[in-house]
């Protein structure tokens, strides 16, 4: 059982919006930064948010990330096939003192 | 960009260890920054395993520490982690990572910024 909480899974038509939840706790989310990654088994996972909401070089505009309190969302407007992937939220937890993930979210492209 | 690669056997038999390898490339390692490993076991989430810091300092994950080991070697460009005691639960693709880390008054920062393709091991006889 992951520390942080995500759906299993989220599905949207092409060119549509989506957003996934991730819900954790005092110790983790509610004070400490949260980044997420998108996975594709067989690849090497990619950091799409940083810092809540910071988008490192070259993921484009179309993702973004927030936080308010115990809880972030990721964001992804005019979804594309190729967008079908596994997502992790991903932050520090002081109480247990590592980085803890959540349990993920499969997003299907209908 | 920095690259990183995994290597080790692909098969390890129950109870014995798990060795792998992380060579990383366009980046010195001692230069700074965390250097972990994650894995992700079939139909499962990821995990974070164990980090290690230029410098030496480890933080492992407290559910693995007791059978995991990290190390660096800096002259080699390379960092590598040990699973001892396998059991078929060890089962997953291990990815190596660098981690990025920061701390300020909005709490403490850290994420994986590069990444490995991973590694897939099996624990099976």
């Amino acid at each position: 059982q992951s520390v942080l909480t995500q759906p299993p899974s989220v599905s949207a038509a092409p060119g549509d919006k989506v957003t996934i939840s991730c819900s954790g706790n005092s110790s983790n989310i509610g004070n400490n930064y949260v980044s997420w990654y998108q996975h594709l088994p067989g690849a090497a996972p990619k950091l799409l948010i940083f810092d809540n909401d910071k988008r490192p070089s070259g993921i484009p505009d179309r993702f973004s990330g927030s936080k308010s309190g115990t809880s972030a969302t990721l964001g992804i407007t005019g979804l594309q096939t190729g967008d079908e992937a596994d997502y992790f939220c991903g932050t520090w937890d002081a109480g247990l003192d590592f980085v803890v993930f959540g349990g993920g979210t499969r997003l299907t492209v209908l | 960009q920095v690259q990183l690669q995994e290597s080790g056997p692909g098969l390890v038999n129950p109870s014995e260890t798990l060795s792998l390898t992380c060579t990383v490339s366009r980046f010195s390692i001692s230069s700074g920054y965390y250097w972990g490993w994650v894995r992700r076991p079939p139909g499962k989430g990821l995990e974070f395993i164990a980090s290690i810091y230029h410098s030496g300092i480890t933080n492992y994950n407290p559910s693995l520490r007791n059978r995991v080991s990290i190390s660096a070697d800096t002259s080699k460009n390379t960092f590598s982690l040990k699973v001892r005691f396998v059991t078929a639960a060890d089962t997953a693709t291990y990815h190596c990572a660098r981690l990025e880390d920061d701390f300020d008054t909005g709490g403490y920062s850290f994420y994986f910024d590069y990444w490995g393709q991973g590694a897939l091991v099996t624990v099976s006889s």
